[in-house]
């Protein structure tokens, strides 16, 4: 069973740190480009990041861009989004997805970690 | 930066029904990187139609996909009462690379 569970979310301050993990199993890691998609509280979807299969290509939105850096490690099954300089606009569920069909899609989610930007 | 606009917001129908959901993009969009998505409350995104017009494993047919170009829909026939959600057009390999509608919701009548 394709299963990816997030973790590391919590409440931090503005201008703070966090990283995020995603742990998947049931499927090989390292042969999926993989994503990071968020969506605010009562709001609609909007992605984040995305990492090719080997980690040579890596995309970030524009909104994140130069303070989000998504990672991954194929030896470990694991993908990171390292999210720096934390703005109240960031705070929402973040959600790490497979990529399908040459990537145009998600078609596995995990949960969600709520992450809140919060003084 | 391609921007997805959904029509209606808010679709009010009854089981049994038919829903018709619309995504226009401001630009072209390849139709092999066009996807729906269903939501329902505390859940995840679950895939419904990639490529403009395939199901995802496990969809029932009731739920197709057609469209081309900037026009883009989706059918479900004959709704059942787990149909009633948030449904989500995504485009890929524009600017950003992937970008989502502002969502349709589904209610009941």
């Amino acid at each position: 069973e394709v299963q990816l569970v997030e973790s590391g979310g919590g409440q931090v301050k503005p201008g703070g740190s966090l990283r995020l993990s995603c742990t998947v199993s049931g499927f090989t890691f390292s042969s999926y480009s993989m994503n990071w998609v968020r969506q605010a509280p009562g709001k609609g979807l909007e992605w984040v990041a995305s990492m090719s299969i080997s980690g040579d290509f890596i995309w970030h939105a524009d909104s994140v861009k130069g303070r989000f850096t998504i990672s991954r490690d194929n030896s470990k099954s694991l993908l990171y989004l390292q999210m720096n300089s934390l703005r109240a606009e960031d705070t929402a569920v973040y959600y790490c997805a497979r990529g399908r069909y040459s990537g145009t899609t998600s078609d596995y989610w995990g949960q969600g970690t709520l992450v809140t930007v919060s003084s | 930066e391609i921007v997805l606009t959904q029509s209606p917001g808010t679709l009010s129908l009854s089981p049994g029904e038919r829903a018709t959901l619309s995504c226009r993009a401001s630009q072209s969009v390849s139709s092999n990187s066009f996807a729906w998505y269903q939501q329902k409350p505390g859940q995840p995104p679950r895939l419904l139609i990639y490529g403009t017009s395939n199901r995802a494993t496990g969809i029932p047919d009731r739920f197709s996909g057609s469209g081309a170009g900037t026009d883009f829909t989706l059918t479900i026939t004959r709704l059942e009462p787990e149909d009633f959600a948030v449904y989500y057009c995504q485009q890929y390999g524009g600017s950003p690379l992937y970008s989502f509608g502002q969502g349709t919701i589904l209610e009941i009548k």
